[in-house]
């Protein structure tokens, strides 16, 4: 089993709808938990870091966290073709030896049609 | 504030060759992560460097190495070069230290191994 899983997609959505991105984790001491957009070609940058469980949102995205499930998702509102890219959900563990390392999911492709 | 810079951004390499790629993190970040991104396995965490020390290493082979140096730029290399070698390598920075650290990644060096 991964240990961070995502639907690969593609996800299509038309523009100006709610596209919903999940993810999945097996760690349970899992406490930081990230999605990052990737646009081809690119790389990754942060979108939303989340902590702790219930809902964080940032503009048009909201991130969900429930530890219980082991399940986090992203929430994009009103989408836009500039939206249209690769979101990698990210776990990490941290601590004083783990900072750095996150466990990267195979990430989910989003289009946005206009 | 200048973001990660990494060099070089593109390199070709034949097999049995060694690459060195460096990476300047963010101004006061001392931490230093490493990743390589591949179509077939995405994102993979090689090794995470702190006040130039190896803090936590991923499942690599020896032949990825890395270090870290006092102004907390680090490089990684790659001996004996194989063809699966071939991908997009990342290198991130974040404050470091303990708890949760947001990565900050730099444009990547894409490496081809002929």
């Amino acid at each position: 089993q991964k240990e961070v899983e995502q639907n690969s997609g593609p996800l299509s959505v038309p523009e100006g709808a709610i596209a919903s991105l999940n993810c999945t984790y097996s760690d349970r001491v899992s406490q930081s938990f990230f999605w990052y957009r990737q646009y081809s070609g690119k790389s990754p940058e942060l979108i939303m870091s989340i902590y702790s469980n219930g809902d964080k949102e940032d503009g048009r995205f909201t991130a969900q966290l429930n530890k219980a499930s082991q399940y986090v998702s992203l929430l994009i509102r009103d989408s836009q073709p500039s939206d249209s890219a690769t979101y990698l959900c990210a776990v990490g563990v941290y601590g004083s030896s783990n900072t750095g390392k996150l466990i990267f999911g195979q990430g989910t492709t989003l289009q946005v049609k206009p | 504030k200048a973001g990660v810079t990494q060099t070089p951004r593109y390199l070709i390499k034949t097999r049995g060759q060694q690459v060195t790629l460096s990476c300047s993190p963010i101004s006061g970040h001392r931490s230093v992560s490493w990743y390589q991104q591949t179509p077939g396995q995405g994102l993979q965490f090689l090794f995470e460097y702190f006040s130039e020390t190896q803090r936590n290493k991923g499942n690599f082979p020896g032949r990825f190495s890395g270090r870290q140096f006092s102004n907390s730029r680090s490089e990684m290399n790659v001996s004996t070069l194989e063809l699966g070698d071939s991908a997009l390598y990342l290198c991130a920075s974040s404050p470091g230290g303990t708890g949760a650290n947001v990565l900050t990644f730099g444009a990547g060096s894409r490496l081809t191994v002929l």
